[in-house]
């Protein structure tokens, strides 16, 4: 069972916007930002957005953070099939790191 | 280029012991915070442990705290994870990861080490 809490799988075609949800609680998300990381298959995680809504260099600005209270969100805008991997949502909370439980993307 | 390389991991008996090391470049390693995170077979990742840049702030997961010790040479430019009374749900890919862009984010990957606790 993770602290926080994403749905385990979401979907979408070509071009379309996905969004991903991250739940969590006032000592986690409440209380500290929260990043983003993408995982292809086989593949060690990659930041995608850190500080609720910032993007590394070299991330396209296809993808997008938000935050509000407890939760968060991740919005993948012009879907494309190589965005088809895992993503999960990660925060500090209570002096130890916490992660959602993940949500594989499928584009269809 | 920044670079981690994680290495170290292996096949240990439940109750043995393991050290992974972590060696950085391509970044001042001494300024910055590092992590450890593991991924279970088939699963979601796992923050194990967090370090300061000076190692005078160390956190660790309740599910690892007491059996494992995290440290750093700055000298080194490496980081290393001390694994004792190794259990099976301890079997997982280890990854270390730094905090360069800002704290708490994961910016920079190893490419982890397999680490698998099995009779």
């Amino acid at each position: 069972q993770s602290v926080l809490t994403q749905p385990p799988s979401a979907s979408g075609t070509p071009g379309q916007t996905v969004t991903i949800s991250c739940s969590g609680s006032s000592s986690n998300i409440g209380s500290n930002t929260v990043n983003w990381y993408q995982q292809l298959p086989g593949t060690a995680p990659k930041l995608l957005i850190y500080n609720n809504n910032q993007r590394p260099s070299g991330v396209p600005d296809r993808f997008s953070g938000s935050k509000s209270g407890t939760s968060a969100s991740l919005a993948i805008s012009g879907l494309q099939s190589e965005d088809e991997a895992d993503y999960y949502c990660a925060a500090w909370g209570g002096k130890r790191g916490v992660f959602g439980g993940g949500t594989k993307l499928t584009v269809l | 280029e920044v670079q981690l390389v994680e290495s170290g991991g292996g096949l240990v008996e439940p109750g043995g012991s393991l050290r992974l090391s972590c060696a950085a470049s391509g970044f001042t390693f001494s300024s910055y915070a590092m992590n450890w995170v593991r991924q279970a077979p088939g699963k979601g990742l796992e923050w194990v442990s967090s370090l300061s840049s000076s190692g005078s702030s160390i956190f660790y997961a309740d599910s690892v705290k007491g059996r494992f010790t995290i440290s750093r040479d700055n000298a080194r430019n490496s980081l290393y994870l001390q694994m004792n009374s190794l259990r099976a749900e301890d079997t997982a890919v280890y990854y270390c990861a730094s905090e360069v862009i800002a704290d708490t984010a994961y910016d920079y990957w190893g490419q982890g080490t397999l680490v698998t606790v099995s009779s």
